[in-house]
């Protein structure tokens, strides 16, 4: 199957800063990448969708200036949490769509978050 | 954000029983698509559905999507210690995925 991969897998940093999360398509070209986020004991819920060379599609509730995301090439998307405080503090996991049809979504490994 | 119900919530069975968890929808999909997720990594495809009524196997594993494409079944064969972890339905139309709210299966020896 795809492999997505994502970089940091931990990342802890003070309330106020920004942090920068990489989603890497590894053998494939995704043209659209997702961005959930799961906090614990929950399910994944979708915060966006990135599309290559455009802006990102984002769910509602969700605040774009908060969470930037950039799909600059065909095998990296990037999310920022921009200003992170502790409720910020979450798992963030990436897809891409792949497959003959685009009908299939292959999920990084996660990031795991923690805003002190 | 809409999610899907899935039942049970949480599954403690013995290695080597069968086990059967579902999930529901109000709304219709075009694809069922059942994932796991080990602790702290992302989910993992068992297996996808694409028609309405299909049943599909993957080793010990066998799902249907249901006839009204609101529900799905997965099951699970002769449980193994390694089949611990969170499954989640996904039901997918146009380009998202509605994820269910997981069942969480413990196996004990």
């Amino acid at each position: 199957g795809a492999v997505v991969s994502q970089h940091p897998s931990w990342v802890i940093c003070k309330s106020g800063t920004s942090v920068k999360i990489e989603c890497r398509s590894l053998d494939f070209q995704a043209t659209t990448m997702f961005w959930y986020r799961q906090f614990p004991k929950q399910s994944l819920m979708l915060m966006a969708t990135s599309n290559e060379g455009s802006k990102a599609t984002y769910e509602q509730g969700v605040e774009k200036d908060k969470f930037l995301i950039n799909h600059a090439s065909l095998t990296l998307s990037t999310l920022t949490v921009t200003s992170a405080h502790p409720e910020d503090s979450s798992f963030y996991i990436c897809s891409a769509l792949a497959g003959q049809y685009q009908e299939t979504q292959y999920f990084g490994p996660g990031t795991r978050l923690l805003v002190l | 954000g809409q999610q899907l119900n899935q039942s049970p919530q949480s599954m403690f069975i013995q290695e080597g029983e069968d086990v059967s968890m579902n999930c529901t929808s109000s709304s219709i999909f075009n694809t069922w698509l059942w994932y796991k997720q080990d602790p702290g990594e992302g989910p993992v495809l068992l297996i996808a559905l694409y028609k309405a009524g299909e049943l599909t196997s993957n080793g010990r594993l066998t799902a249907q999507f249901g006839i009204t494409r609101k529900d799905s079944f997965l099951n699970i064969s002769a449980s193994i210690p390694s089949d611990v972890g969170i499954y989640f339905c996904a039901g997918h139309n146009t380009d998202k995925l509605i994820f269910g709210t997981g069942t969480r299966l413990q196996v004990f020896p």
